[in-house]
């Protein structure tokens, strides 16, 4: 069965900081990744997906097949990254869906 | 403007009765999608449509009814079978065929009295 795996609930850097927020799947198939992102009231957004391999707001995301993970990095980090982060799995096959993992709170402190 | 428009923003509901959410699209999107978002679960998919007419069960679909008449409107009914209704409900939508890239809603929060 596909899973994501969001291991961190909660992660807290201070501004200028690296950051990494930690993702690994489970699946069979060809995966697919997408990173999502939730700021305080505003809806949830696609942030990032790992077939167009670009760099949003400074983040980047790797899909390391070998180990399975799909990490979201920023060398610098800002007080305005602070938000809800989602990494999602795209299934593939009859019946096709977006599977997300459980979240990681990213507080970037001044 | 363009976008997803779910309705009630907030609902209360007695224990026992169906309430139903609504989400309209004005995005000319194919498939649309309900998630339920709880406090450390992430989102998990109740129901999603391809297209016209056409749904199927998501993860945890249990305790809740869906319809895709129109291509714009995919309403959620939480029925009283559902055991813990008590959730933010959230429902997107995409261009083509499971992209990937969703578009979502506000949400709608249920609340059981």
């Amino acid at each position: 069965a596909q899973r994501v795996t969001q291991p961190e609930k909660l992660l807290s850097v201070f501004k200028g900081a690296p950051v990494e927020l930690k993702c690994n799947y489970s699946y069979s198939g060809s995966p697919e990744l997408f990173w999502y992102v939730q700021y305080s009231r505003q809806r949830l957004q696609l942030l990032l997906r790992h077939i167009s391999r670009e760099s949003i707001k400074g983040f980047t995301a790797d899909l390391n097949k070998g180990e399975t993970s799909f990490h979201l990095k920023k060398p610098f980090a800002q007080e305005e990254d602070s938000a809800m982060y989602y990494c999602a799995l795209k299934t593939q096959g009859g019946s096709e869906k977006l599977v997300f993992g459980k979240g990681t709170k990213l507080t970037v402190n001044p | 403007d363009g976008g997803i428009t779910q309705s009630p923003k907030y609902l209360f509901r007695k224990e026992g009765q169906n309430v139903t959410l609504s989400c309209e699209q004005n995005l000319n999107h194919d498939a649309m999608y309900w998630y339920r978002q709880d406090p450390g679960q992430g989102l998990r998919l109740i129901y999603y449509s391809q297209i016209v007419n056409d749904f199927q069960k998501g993860d945890i679909a249990e305790g809740y009814s869906v319809s895709r008449e129109k291509k714009e409107s995919f309403p959620l009914t939480v029925t009283s079978a559902q055991k813990n209704p008590t959730a933010f409900y959230l429902c997107a939508s995409s261009f083509e065929r499971n992209t990937g890239e969703l578009f979502f809603g506000e949400g709608s929060r249920l609340t059981v009295l």
